[in-house]
């Protein structure tokens, strides 16, 4: 069975300070993956999205870069980070085929605070 | 109008109540469908998928109204562990990437 991990599961940063967010995914081949982002009382806003190695789409502009360095691993960074960063990381997975038609799996996420 | 739009709530109802959820969506081109879970500061999980002739799962039944772009959960007979936040999410199926739009949820508090 497929599981995906992130870490850390929570982290406390000083403003300008960098970050590297982690998401590994096993037991499946080829995923998409995504990240997103959940503040206080909001909904999920999808930040990146990747069809595979190296390939990466960004939602928003914003501080912050995505990288899929191998076939299972999403990493989520930032050279200086924003108060406005503070929330609920999410790394997510999904089928790449069939297109279009997949649920997507969540891993438990990163709470971040930038203070 | 947004993209997925939910009735945040929250919703209070006494254990064993018959509670329904609706949640609209803009884009008529959207195809699939879903209804996710999320428990307080967890990361959320998928409840049901949405099919075009509705589905249920024990307790839960999900319908889609492709006509006037409208899905809904049904829970009967509410437990106390169903207290949660439900997404309704849907594909609209713009860009690649199966890209999923979330609702930002409707909040459910079963009581005894």
């Amino acid at each position: 069975s497929q599981t995906i991990h992130q870490w850390p599961a929570t982290l406390v940063q000083p403003v300008g300070s960098p970050l590297s967010l982690e998401c590994t995914v096993e037991g499946t081949s080829n995923p998409n993956l995504y990240w997103y982002r959940q503040a206080a009382g909001r909904g999920l806003q999808l930040l990146f999205y990747s069809v595979g190695i190296g390939q990466i789409s960004s939602e928003v502009p914003q501080n912050l870069s995505a990288s899929r360095p191998q076939d299972r691993q999403f990493i989520l960074s930032s050279k200086k980070l924003l108060l406005s960063d503070s929330g609920f990381y999410l790394c997510a997975w999904s089928k790449s085929v069939p297109l279009q038609l997949n649920e997507q799996y969540f891993g438990p996420g990163t709470r971040l605070t930038v203070t | 109008r947004k993209e997925v739009e939910q009735d945040p709530g929250p919703f209070n109802v006494p254990e064993g109540a018959t509670v329904a959820f609706n949640c609209t969506y803009s884009n008529s081109a959207s195809q699939s469908f879903f209804w996710y879970r999320q428990d307080c500061r967890k990361e959320p999980k998928l409840l049901m998928s949405v099919y075009s002739s509705g589905n249920e799962d024990g307790r839960f039944t999900a319908q889609l109204n492709r006509a006037s772009q409208y899905i809904s959960l049904l829970i009967r007979d509410s437990k106390l562990s169903d207290s949660a936040t439900y997404l309704c999410v849907v594909n609209p199926l713009t860009g690649g990437g199966n890209k999923l739009t979330f609702g930002t949820g409707t909040q459910l508090k079963v009581e005894l």
